[in-house]
């Protein structure tokens, strides 16, 4: 399984700023993911990390608030935008050699607090 | 719609018995499930996974059965430890849309 590395492990930040959470992966991946997990609550997926190319979003998740950015196939980051109380959640980053529905590995999760 | 639950919310289980985590999916097409446990403060770890051609299978101290038949999946542990203590979720590969659908999720205390 590959070892997956999440920046910053967590953050409390003020209402309308933005932050951007990092993921490195420790060999190169086909699929990476990032999902987000509201307190007490399941993993919802935010959208598919493409390489080189734009990311797809999942319904409910647009790109405006959540950009995304893959310029390899080792590392990725998530921008949460404009920040609201709303925003606060786990994020994290997943990755797969085989694809979106198959075994995912996570990494530690970045705990987003927003006042 | 899609869904993938759990019977219970919170399982309480005494060190060293053996643990049932329960699932319900509503998907008959779904032909992969999984299962994570996700200790406070971190990602969710893979556990064991299971597909549709299979109705059982098993790892170290862990299996996963499956019945299609009821749209059911469990996690059974043997000789649940304090290390145990997590909480489980389930996923399925619902086939249409390719993604793994996760449940809401199970926490297993484990008492000492």
């Amino acid at each position: 399984s590959a070892v997956i590395s999440q920046k910053p492990s967590r953050d409390i930040c003020q209402r309308g700023t933005s932050l951007t959470i990092q993921c490195q992966v420790d060999s190169q991946v086909t699929m990476m993911f990032w999902y987000r997990q509201q307190p007490g609550q399941s993993l919802t997926l935010i959208a598919t990390a493409n390489q080189g190319s734009e990311a797809t979003y999942e319904s409910g998740f647009v790109i405006d608030k959540f950009p995304i950015s893959r310029p390899n196939l080792t590392f990725s980051t998530l921008t949460v935008s404009n920040m609201s109380p709303e925003d606060s959640s786990i994020y994290l980053c997943s990755v797969s050699q085989q694809g979106a529905g198959e075994k995912l590995f996570f990494g530690s999760g970045t705990q987003l607090s927003v006042l | 719609g899609e869904s993938v639950g759990l019977h219970l919310p919170t399982l309480s289980v005494q060190e060293g018995d053996n643990s049932i985590i329960n699932c319900a999916y509503s998907n008959s097409a779904s032909d992969y499930f999984i299962w994570y446990k996700q200790e406070s403060g971190k990602g969710p770890q893979f556990i064991i996974d299971i597909r549709s051609n299979m109705d059982k299978r098993q790892g170290q101290r862990v299996t996963v059965l499956l019945n299609k038949t009821v749209k059911h999946l469990s996690l059974q542990i043997a000789a649940t430890q304090p290390g145990d203590s997590a909480v489980y979720f389930c996923a399925e590969n619902s086939g249409a849309t390719n993604k793994l659908i996760f449940g809401t999720g199970t926490l297993l205390a484990v008492q000492p």
